[in-house]
């Protein structure tokens, strides 16, 4: 594994079906982020976490859950999928440790379809 | 609230310059990013910004005035490649990523 993996590519999914979108990375970063994007929108949090064992939410959690239990995975879980949760998924992981600079890298992304 | 402003698409001509503006308005400012997404890519790290003045590294280059919540990304001798989204971020006061919406740019030779 090179940088950040995320899996599936793509899906498509009937509403109301539990889902869960992986994330990992090999960078040993402390930090990572769920992001989704649609189109006219920016990137916008869903969940983050800054270390291992801790999680917040960001600015549109409903709907979604995730979990850190160790420094490399972030499942995202959409516990009941609704076609709103329409997007393009991505997982990010920052190195926080260093002070002010926190820049981001981004996993290639999941497209969610739901039906 | 927090938001970023950015223009929504911009056109230019292959070898020619282009300035993307980003304005700003959020809690607190621990630095500026730039970011290229080509369609269907991720986000790709182009700069980043946390004193005023320029940056520059290579064609690109980028620019910020905290007290004008301002920056803009400069991108020189364009080519076909540099069509794709440039999104503008900035780090708030809980060191989150607040993102604009990105400016989709077009290069016509």
């Amino acid at each position: 594994i090179a940088g950040i993996t995320q899996a599936p590519t793509s899906q498509i999914l009937a509403a109301g079906r539990r889902m869960t979108l992986r994330c990992t990375q090999d960078m040993r970063h402390n930090a990572m982020y769920w992001y989704r994007q649609d189109l006219g929108l920016g990137l916008r949090l869903i969940h983050y976490s800054n270390t291992a064992g801790t999680t917040g939410k960001g600015e549109v959690p409903d709907g979604y859950s995730v979990s850190r239990a160790n420094t490399d995975d972030f499942p995202l879980t959409l516990a009941s999928a609704v076609p709103s949760q329409t997007s393009v998924y991505f997982c990010a992981s920052s190195d926080s440790s260093g002070g002010d600079y926190n820049e981001q890298f981004f996993g290639p992304g999941t497209r969610l379809t739901v039906l | 609230g927090q938001n970023i402003d950015q223009p929504t698409e911009m056109t230019a001509t292959e070898g020619a310059i282009v300035q993307i503006n980003c304005t700003y308005q959020t809690s607190g400012f621990n630095g500026l990013f730039w970011y290229q997404q080509h369609a269907g890519e991720a986000p790709t790290f182009l700069s980043y910004n946390v004193l005023d003045g320029l940056e520059e590294k290579g064609r690109f280059s980028s620019f910020l005035s905290r007290s004008k919540g301002y920056s803009y990304l400069l991108l020189k001798e364009l080519q076909m490649k540099d069509s794709a989204s440039y999104l503008c971020a900035v780090s708030n006061s809980n060191y989150q990523l607040i993102w604009g919406a990105g400016t989709k740019l077009i290069i016509k030779p």
